[in-house]
């Protein structure tokens, strides 16, 4: 995980409340990602960043907005989160042209009771 | 609906054998291919990339790909305990997405 990292690692919250997730490179990538892993899924890409100040939906989008406003930083939020947001996020960075080889940060495990 | 289809096993194989595991997807268009190994608990990281067709091997893998049947495949020879792991596939999908299986867990019986 050299050169990703995102805090927190753990986190347990309540419904409604709102989680902020941070993903932070030292790898001067262009592309950064935010996937959710849940069990008998794919990792499911929730949102994705091409520069900064530039993002994109991705397949799950709804609930969750994104925000980067340097290169190094992406901030994934849950405005309300829900039980269905329980899950283990992660941050993915590429800085090859597209989405090729990804480099994962360790995970954050999202607990909404 | 682009969808990469994986077995989600597990597979269990005798340590020393060969591991076959094995990944279909639905875009015709699909240019790039990945394996990445995820062990418990951790984060996923890449193997293997394949983007034409054939045959593309690095030590013990070795990665096929079959674009007009729409499958790709990942071998492992003389399987080792440390090759216990979910075997995610991975197809891109436009410029920055990659779509991905479900993953397949491998167990190497010592």
């Amino acid at each position: 995980d050299a050169g990703i990292t995102q805090s927190p690692r753990h986190k347990v919250t309540e419904t409604g409340t709102p989680v902020t997730l941070r993903c932070h490179q030292t790898e001067n990538h262009r592309y950064m990602y935010w996937y959710r892993q849940d069990p008998g899924h794919g990792l499911r890409l929730i949102h994705y960043s091409y520069g900064v100040k530039d993002t994109d939906k991705g397949e799950v989008s709804d609930g969750y907005s994104v925000s980067r406003s340097k290169t190094e930083d992406f901030l994934l939020t849950l405005e309300s989160a829900t039980s269905s947001q329980t899950s283990v996020y992660f941050c993915a960075i590429s800085g090859i042209t597209g989405a090729n080889v990804l480099t994962f940060g360790a995970g954050s495990r999202l607990t909404v009771l | 609906q682009k969808e990469v289809e994986q077995n989600s096993g597990p597979l269990s194989v005798p340590e020393g054998a060969i591991a076959s595991l094995n990944c279909t997807y639905s875009d015709r268009g699909s240019q790039s291919f990945f394996w990445y190994r995820q062990y418990s608990g951790k984060s996923p990281e890449l193997i293997m990339s394949i983007y034409s067709n054939g045959d593309k091997e690095d030590g013990r893998f070795t990665a096929q790909l079959n674009k007009a049947s729409q499958y790709v495949s990942l071998l492992i020879r003389d399987s080792q305990p440390s090759d216990s792991a979910t075997y995610l596939c991975a197809v891109r999908w436009g410029n920055y997405q990659l779509i991905w299986g479900a993953g397949t867990k491998l167990i190497i019986k010592p």
